[in-house]
Order: structure tokens, then sequence, then C-alpha cells
């Protein structure tokens, strides 16, 4: 049984593009969670999504950051015109409902140069 | 959210317990208390969790005081791969068994020595 799969696990991006985490939750898990962790930081909320809802997005900063989790295919955050200060470990978990335990994936560590 | 507190790090010889405190006064009755790891470069891993009762599994033990104000997780034998962030969260559940998602804190450093 596969776990919760983050790709890619590593993104270099120059200030100004666009960087796009994918995260595949566990099989029957419809419940996706987004955490970022800062370096020497602690990890956030950033955004819970089930199958084509967003439930909370009290941790997503208001501009550039946008998730998604369609019918299909993997749940996406999306960072527009990346800055320095997106440099983090993104972490994506999943839970199969809400309330249920929730499992991490490895995560993607993004660098913007 | 209730919040915890944990030692900011602790050490432990390998092939040792390792008795990981957390302080949670402010807990409320429909509190689950969790606790995940975080190795280095790695995501967090889940470890254990439980309402009022101790809790056994096959990575840890979890003691919950009968106050429910403190627990301890227990590793019965440490090993040099243990050594993580250990993180004590309180998940707050609602009546109709929904829950808010994780709120981590800074965790305890474990150090596990050979």
């Amino acid at each position: 049984n596969a776990g919760v799969m983050q790709n890619p696990r590593h993104l270099v991006r120059r200030r100004g593009q666009e960087a796009r985490l994918r995260c595949s939750p566990m099989k029957g898990h419809s419940h996706v969670y987004w955490y970022r962790q800062l370096p020497e930081e602690g990890l956030k909320f950033m955004v819970y999504l089930q199958k084509e809802n967003i439930i909370d997005e009290s941790g997503m900063p208001k501009e550039r950051f946008s998730a998604e989790f369609p019918k299909e295919g993997p749940s996406i955050l999306r960072i527009q015109q990346v800055v320095r200060g997106d440099s983090a470990a993104y972490f994506c978990a999943s839970s199969p409902s809400q309330g249920n335990t929730i499992y991490f994936g490895e995560g993607s560590w993004l660098t913007v140069v | 959210d209730a919040k915890t507190t944990q030692p900011n790090s602790m050490e432990s010889n390998e092939e040792e317990p390792v008795h990981l405190p957390c302080n949670h006064s402010t807990i409320s009755g429909t509190d689950y208390i969790h606790w995940y790891r975080q190795l280095p470069s790695q995501g967090p891993e889940y470890v254990i969790h439980g309402l009022t009762s101790n809790v056994n599994n096959r990575m840890a033990s979890l003691a919950i005081a009968e106050d429910r104000k403190s627990s301890t997780l227990i590793l019965h034998r440490a090993t040099l791969r243990d050594a993580a962030v250990y993180y004590c969260i309180l998940r707050v559940y609602g009546s109709s068994g929904s829950a808010r998602q994780l709120t981590f804190g800074s965790g305890t450093q474990l150090t596990v020595l050979p």
C-alpha cells in the first residue's frame, strides 16, 4: 500500500517563475492537507481539501498561492511568481475522512534562486 | 486550540527506554492526544494517539495521566533510527466526529547516543 506520494522531491525555480507541487494521497484517502516548513521553523498548516472542494485555506498566503484537488488526478499546490522566501519544504498529507489519522508524504523541497 | 508544552531536547542511550513528556493542562474533553515524529529531511510520521486510556502499538506506548493534563510517549528500546523531533499535538474533534487539522509546535529533539 503506497503512502502519500509527492513530486518533485526537489525543485529549483528562479525568482518570478511558477512552482507546481503534486501530491497523490494514499489509496482510499479523499482528504488532503498541505503544510509548509520554512528553514529552521516548524510545520505550518496551509490548506485542507476534499475532492473538488477547499475546506479550510486559513493558512494559505493571500496572494500567489493556490491549491486544488480535482476529481481525477493529484492535488496540486501552485505558487506563482516565486520569491526567495518561498524556499521551504512543502508536505502533503492525507486521510480517508475528516477525523481519521493523517499520514504525511516525504515532502517537496523548493529552492528559489 | 489547547497548547502543549514539551522539552526542547532530550538524550537517550541506545537500547534503553525513552520517556518523552508532554504537558497539556488546558486540554478539553474532545481533544485527542497525537504523537508524530520527524526524522531529518523527511515528512512527519504518525506514531500513536489516544484519548483517555493508555495505548500501545508496534512503535511506542502512550501513557495518559488520569486528569489528561499530561502524557508520556514511551519508546521501549531506543535505536539510532529513533533520533528525530517528536511532536505532541492535541487534535480537536467536533461532536460529529469531524476534526481540525494538526497544529505542530516545536517538539522535542531526541538524540540517541550509541
